[in-house]
């Protein structure tokens, strides 16, 4: 069974600062996904990390695949109240995405004006 | 982008009577469909995958005949629960991509109460 961890667990910082969550796994993905997701809502995916190694952009986001594929971190500078949600990272088998995805336990952030 | 549409967004019903989700992809045929049930501030616990036209796969700890899916077109994915008990109470959501290595794309979600 393959796990991921997700750190921190919850998190409340002025607008503003930068911070980090980290995804960790012992098992290799295919890719890892990212999702926000606000109270009574479905998630929304932001990025999808395919390749060890990889890093991209949205916005203030960065998003980064750790070399062997087993680890993910997700960087916001500059956090704004809009950010606040509940973060999940989401990690494909070599299935792929239409074996179901292992989910991390979600960080719930909350930026505070 | 992909769209999920997820019915109804809220229902209320009473303890013992069955209540019917609806999960469907707009504007792409969803090869395979999932059901989360998301307890308050906690991360989504998947209940089962279903696949178009075959039996869905249910998770450990599901019961099966408890939580009906029946996922009979590229496009509509349907959770039944039946005999629903106050603990059934949750927010379930469902998701759908369209093939192996694609994203899954989320409904808005069902939040459940029953009582």
């Amino acid at each position: 069974t393959q796990l991921l961890e997700q750190s921190p667990q919850f998190l409340s910082i002025q607008e503003g600062e930068n911070l980090t969550v980290y995804c960790n796994s012992s098992s290799v993905f295919s890719s890892l996904q990212w999702y926000r997701q606000e109270p009574g809502e479905g998630p929304v995916l932001l990025v999808t990390v395919v390749t060890g190694g990889e890093v991209k952009k949205l916005k203030r986001l960065t998003f980064q695949f750790g070399d062997a594929r087993k680890d993910s971190s997700l960087h916001i500078t500059a956090a704004q109240p809009g950010d606040t949600g509940l973060y999940l990272c989401a990690g494909a088998g070599s299935g792929g995405g239409a074996d179901g995805l292992t989910f991390g336990k979600g960080t719930h952030l909350i930026i505070q004006p | 982008g992909a769209v999920v549409s997820q019915h109804p967004s809220r229902v209320i019903c009473k303890s013992g009577t069955s209540v019917k989700i609806e999960c469907r992809s707009l504007d792409f045929q969803a090869t395979t469909m999932f059901w989360y049930r998301q307890f308050p501030k906690q991360s989504l616990m998947l209940m089962a995958t279903s696949n178009e036209g075959s039996k869905a796969t249910y998770e450990q700890g599901v019961e099966k005949d408890k939580f009906l899916i029946n996922h009979a077109s590229l496009t509509l994915s349907t959770l039944t629960v039946t005999s629903a008990h106050p603990e059934d109470s949750s927010f379930y959501i469902c998701s759908a991509t369209w093939g192996r290595g694609s994203p899954l794309h989320f409904g808005n979600g069902t939040r459940l109460t029953v009582t």
